[in-house]
């Protein structure tokens, strides 16, 4: 009984392709987060997501557009992906964005584009 | 910017304590702060946290000194499974993203 699932675990592309990654927590958190890991092994927050709501968007390209169907689920789907975008791509939960709310990650979705 | 440093890299026995410190001298009086893990590839993993006490947990120690400007996590019997990189990170307000500094990639040598 995962909490935090992500799929797919890998995925490979074609440059201008268009492709999403699902994001599917168990744990009745009301925040979702997704994170990029490039190749130097910095992990970066993208977006944040409480209760539904946006919160953080941080310098992304519009290309990549999240979409919370429900508290349980965030899916990042990314249009005409480009090389720069291969990295590996985090989902996390936390109960709120309280300092006191601790997040869990996803296994992670490695993304390589051709 | 990360709010923390912390050493490129670490190198410990097995079966001893690891000791890995992190600064964070321009934390805020209200701001905790976090240490997570991330063995090879996998997604990082909650360790501890704590805002100016002292905190252990099954995992590992949280030593926050007096002033909260530094602290130091501590595995009291490190393991092989242990080595990966430890994100030491200061929790911001609500909503306030977290950034993730570059961490501390420790060895455990056998």
């Amino acid at each position: 009984d995962t909490a935090v699932s992500q799929t797919p675990k890998y995925l490979v592309t074609q440059m201008g392709n268009d492709k999403s990654i699902k994001c599917e927590q168990n744990l009745g958190h009301d925040t979702m987060y997704w994170y990029k890991q490039d190749s130097k092994k910095f992990l970066k927050i993208m977006f944040s997501y409480n209760n539904k709501e946006l919160i953080i968007n941080e310098t992304v390209p519009n290309r990549f557009s999240p979409k919370s169907p429900d508290k349980a689920h965030l899916n990042l789907h990314i249009n005409s992906l480009e090389l720069g975008d291969s990295a590996v791509y985090f989902c996390a939960s936390s109960q709120g964005m309280w300092r006191t709310d601790t997040q869990y990650f996803g296994p992670g979705t490695r993304l390589t584009v051709l | 910017d990360a709010k923390t440093t912390q050493p490129t890299s670490m190198d410990c026995a097995e079966g001893r304590a690891a000791n890995l410190p992190c600064n964070h001298s321009t934390i805020s009086g209200n701001e905790y702060v976090y240490w997570y893990r991330q063995i090879h590839s996998q997604g990082p993993q909650y360790i501890i946290h704590g805002l100016k006490n002292n905190e252990t947990n099954e995992m590992a120690s949280l030593i926050i000194t007096e002033d909260r400007k530094s602290s130091t996590l501590i595995l009291p019997h490190a393991t092989l499974r242990d080595t990966a990189v430890y994100y030491c990170i200061v929790r911001p307000s609500w909503g306030d993203k977290i950034i993730f500094g570059k961490g501390t990639r420790l060895h455990i040598l056998p």
